[in-house]
């Protein structure tokens, strides 16, 4: 079983509409969540932190579920910009990518 | 503060050549991670290292590949003799103290072509 898992993807979606990923993980004791966004060809970038209690910036909201095991990412109205790969990682200590899900926002 | 920096940014090496790969972290930095990305694929972790040490080295190959974070200057992930698999995007991410808390920083890459 791989370490971290996300959801294969690809995700095509009309502007304005609602999207989430999921990513699970496999080591109970991991401890700090984030989920990165990568443009074609680009590095990845810190989207946003997870925190036990949830956390929202904007139209996205990143949930943790220590219970399951898994973090999501929600995109309310998708905008063009929104197009990219999006990466979760998970700790501890050796900052472990998922695989990456890619989304594409159509007009 | 200028931000993490990778050279070359592309790199062409025959087969059977050697790679080298240079990565300087943001200032204040002393953990290096390096990532190898292969077209249309994730990121996969290579190695960890801080200054003089390395961390876990449990995602390079057993074979041809090293890495280095010396006191004085920057990283270096080195390739030996390699091989047109080994072609792929390889960045570099640093982080002021252990990743358990903090945010990676990634370099822009290398891209790695072997003919």
């Amino acid at each position: 079983r791989k370490e971290v898992e996300q959801d294969p993807g690809p995700f095509n979606v009309p502007e304005g509409a609602t999207v989430a990923f999921n990513c699970t993980y496999s080591n109970s004791a991991s401890q700090s969540f984030f989920w990165y966004r990568q443009d074609c060809r680009k590095e990845p970038k810190l989207l946003m932190s997870v925190y036990s209690s949830g956390n929202e910036d904007g139209r996205f909201t990143a949930q943790l579920n220590r219970a399951s095991q898994y973090i999501s990412l929600l995109i309310r109205d998708s905008k063009l910009s929104d197009s990219a790969t999006y990466l979760c990682v998970v700790n501890p200590g050796d900052m472990r990518f998922g695989a990456g899900t890619r989304l594409t926002v159509k007009p | 503060n200028a931000g993490v920096m990778q050279n070359p940014r592309h790199l062409v090496r025959r087969r059977g050549q050697e790679a080298r790969l240079r990565c300087s972290p943001m200032k204040g930095h002393s953990h290096v991670y390096w990532y190898r990305q292969l077209p249309e694929e994730g990121l996969k972790f290579m190695v960890y290292l801080q200054k003089e040490n390395i961390i876990d080295e449990s995602g390079m190959p057993k074979e041809r590949f090293s890495a280095e974070f010396p006191k004085e200057g920057p990283s270096i992930l080195r390739i030996q003799q390699v091989v047109r698999g080994d072609s792929a995007a390889y960045f570099c991410a640093s982080s002021p103290t252990d990743s358990t808390t903090g945010e990676l920083f990634f370099g822009e890459g290398s891209r790695l072509t072997v003919l």
